[in-house]
């Protein structure tokens, strides 16, 4: 199984929002809800921002959200904080009891 | 509140073994999958395998397949990940995560085990 393709780094000004992309083909992206996004501060073990695409597990902020179209699932930080400069990485399961994690994205925020 | 507890930093040989131990705490060890996931020094994330506790049946990433072994000991609500013929690129943190309820996502997870492979 190929890595989830995101891209190395985004960047954004407080306040503002931003994107990040998780594309996967043959990578179960498109073929099941079941993607989730994950935060790393450095040194840290990663936290659960999103799950099935869309959901916020209790405690994350409200400017977390995720989306999905064909096989391209997308994590939106709105409202860009200092504190959200991070690493960012997708994960989907692929079928056959298998998964597959993306890249990862460096959030620096300018 | 739910916890992962990891074991502590190993350095092995090339051509080790190496065993890496995950505690549960505070829920039912065998309702949930614990799946383990790694990262070399820079790089990102790499899903490995899971194994349900309950059963002991386990699935593995194919890169893996021939060196990896996970199992459990429900006494005392603990996983283990074994990789075998260590090699320098297998020196990374090694970090096991919950599943719950088989849902196809990880939370929470451990703090990770570094695990450094060097003559």
């Amino acid at each position: 199984q190929s890595a989830l393709t995101q891209p190395a780094s985004v960047s954004g000004s407080p306040g503002q929002s931003i994107t990040i992309s998780c594309t996967g083909t043959n990578s179960g992206v498109g073929s099941y809800n079941l993607v989730s996004w994950y935060q790393q501060h450095p040194g840290e073990a990663p936290k659960l921002m999103i799950y099935e695409v869309t959901k916020r597990p209790s405690g994350v902020s409200n400017r977390f959200s995720g989306s999905k179209s064909g096989s391209t699932a997308s994590l939106t930080i709105s409202g860009l904080q200092p504190e959200d400069e991070a690493d960012y990485y997708c994960c989907s399961y692929a079928g056959s009891s298998f998964y597959v994690f993306g890249t990862g994205t460096t959030v620096t925020v300018l | 509140q739910v916890h992962l507890l990891q074991s502590g930093a190993e350095v092995k040989m090339p051509g080790a073994s190496v065993k890496v131990s995950c505690k549960a705490s505070e829920y039912t060890f065998t309702f949930h999958y614990i799946h383990w996931v790694r990262q070399a020094p820079g790089q990102g994330l790499e899903w490995m395998g899971r194994i349900n506790p309950d059963s002991g049946g386990t699935n593995y990433a194919q890169k893996f397949q021939d060196r990896v072994t996970m199992t459990r000991d429900t006494s005392i609500n603990t996983v283990y990940m074994e990789l075998t013929s260590l090699r320098s690129d297998d020196t990374a943190v090694y970090y096991c995560a919950r599943d719950p309820h088989d849902r196809n996502w990880f939370d929470p997870w451990g703090q990770g085990t570094l695990v450094t492979v060097s003559s």
